[in-house]
């Protein structure tokens, strides 16, 4: 099955920098969603994007449905340690119930 | 609380030996499905459902069975485990409704190895 690429593939920073990861497909999506996953646990619904060019937060992440339907990018501003894990990008459309997955971005933050 | 409960959560087996990973959502969803997800290859669906009785492949389909009987259990069945399915699994479900946007919650998953 596709998956979507996801870049970058892993992220080292330090606590309080911003951090923006972004997600390409090569087909249309009109719903674009962000998960996190902890180690060791399931991934967790954090964003969800239903219009082309549409800009949503959630606290200190922002995310953005591109203008071309086949990209959407998340940033998270001001990073904390709890901010560590695997981001993940899934494209699905109305009506389709797939989810089509990133091929994640995993955070590190270093002491 | 709205949840997507898996058991066991952790599983060691042979090679062989039937076995059932259940899964139960509490949010009356319609839509279900079944992921495994593996180092560099992320997250890839096996089966889902749509709605009581109905199920399809997904992407990964060889190996496993599943079933659905009633709308808020969705069990993965392995009937003869080989060491290729160690995995770590997990469930999710959706509204499915035809409005649906299709937002997936997933559950806590199910580390499955198989000596």
């Amino acid at each position: 099955g596709q998956q979507l690429n996801q870049s970058p593939q892993s992220m080292f920073i330090q606590e309080g920098e911003d951090v923006s990861m972004n997600c390409t497909s090569s087909s249309i999506f009109n719903t674009w969603l962000w998960y996190k996953q902890d180690p060791g646990e399931g991934p967790v619904l954090l964003i969800a994007l239903y219009k082309a060019g549409e800009l949503t937060s959630n606290g200190r992440l922002t995310a953005q449905f591109g203008i071309t339907r086949k990209d959407s990018f998340l940033n998270i501003s001001a990073s904390i340690p709890s901010d560590v894990g695997i981001y993940f990008c899934a494209g699905t459309n109305f009506g389709n119930e797939k989810l089509t997955f990133g091929t994640g971005t995993r955070l590190t933050i270093i002491p | 609380e709205a949840q997507v409960t898996q058991n066991p959560r952790y599983l060691i087996t042979v090679t062989g030996k039937k076995l059932t990973v259940t899964c139960s959502q509490n949010m009356n969803h319609e839509y279900m499905s079944w992921y495994r997800q593996d180092p560099g290859l992320g997250l890839r669906q096996i089966y889902y459902s749509m709605n009581v009785e109905v199920t399809d492949k997904g992407d990964v389909p060889e190996g496993y069975k599943v079933s659905r009987k009633e709308k808020r259990n969705f069990p993965l069945i392995l009937e003869s485990p080989s060491p290729n399915q160690t995995s770590l699994y997990f469930c999710a479900s959706s509204l499915g409704s035809p409005d649906s946007h299709n937002e997936q919650f997933f559950g806590p998953g199910t580390r499955l190895t198989v000596l």
